[in-house]
């Protein structure tokens, strides 16, 4: 069950927008519309900033904003800021109650 | 509010077993299913499996069945993972993330508890 692929790391400026992509196979984010993408700062448990390919939940920024195009889910953060600076990993639903993360990315504020 | 709180760090010589405890607050214990995340110093998060909101149904990822279980104490709101035949590789944080039946998100975690295989 390998995971999802997603790039090392992504950088941007303050203000910048970035997307950080997450790609899988038509088994899992393809075929489902349950891509979920987690924050996670270090020493702390991940956090969910967005469900359902593009939902967010109560509480998160409107900065945060996702979609989905075949089989590749993107996490777009627009108006970056120093906060933004954490580790971003996606999941999806694969069937089965089966789940799979991303291989996770770092994301830098510059 | 919603609250996950894991047992302490643990210990553990390769080849033994040890059980990790998640116990709930703020919420209907018997309306989420619990899943088990792991995340190894300095990688990525790794799905371990789930346990139903009944705690009658359990889904385990391929790479541990056979080594985990799952299971769930309504009477303490608390469910437990336990990882039998340890080796060094299994060293990691162990999470454990409730899930709304049919929403397909983790929207609440624990705050982990470190799991240290040595040899």
């Amino acid at each position: 069950q390998s995971a999802l692929t997603q790039p090392a790391s992504v950088s941007g400026s303050p203000g910048q927008s970035i997307t950080i992509s997450c790609t899988g196979t038509s088994s899992d984010v393809g075929r489902y519309n349950y891509v979920s993408w987690y924050q996670q700062y270090p020493g702390k448990a991940p956090k969910l900033v967005i469900h359902d390919v593009n939902t967010r939940p109560s509480g998160v920024s409107n900065r945060f904003s996702g979609s989905k195009s075949g089989n590749t889910a993107s996490l777009t953060i627009s108006g970056l800021q120093a906060e933004d600076e954490a580790d971003y990993y996606c999941s999806s639903y694969r069937s089965s109650r089966i789940f799979v993360f991303g291989t996770g990315t770092k994301v830098t504020v510059l | 509010q919603v609250q996950l709180v894991h047992s302490g760090a643990e210990v553990k010589k390769s080849g033994a077993s040890v059980k990790v405890s998640c116990k709930a607050s703020g919420y209907t214990f018997t309306g989420y299913h619990v899943h088990w995340v792991r995340q190894a110093p300095g990688l990525g998060l790794e799905w371990m499996g789930v346990i139903n909101s009944r705690g009658d149904s359990t889904t385990y990822a391929q790479r541990f069945q056979g080594r985990v279980t799952m299971t769930r104490d309504t009477s303490t709101s608390t469910v437990y993972m336990e990882l039998s035949s340890l080796r060094s590789e299994d060293t990691a944080f162990y999470y454990c993330a409730r899930e709304s039946p049919g929403m397909y998100q983790f929207d609440s975690w624990g705050q982990g508890t470190l799991v240290t295989v040595s040899s």
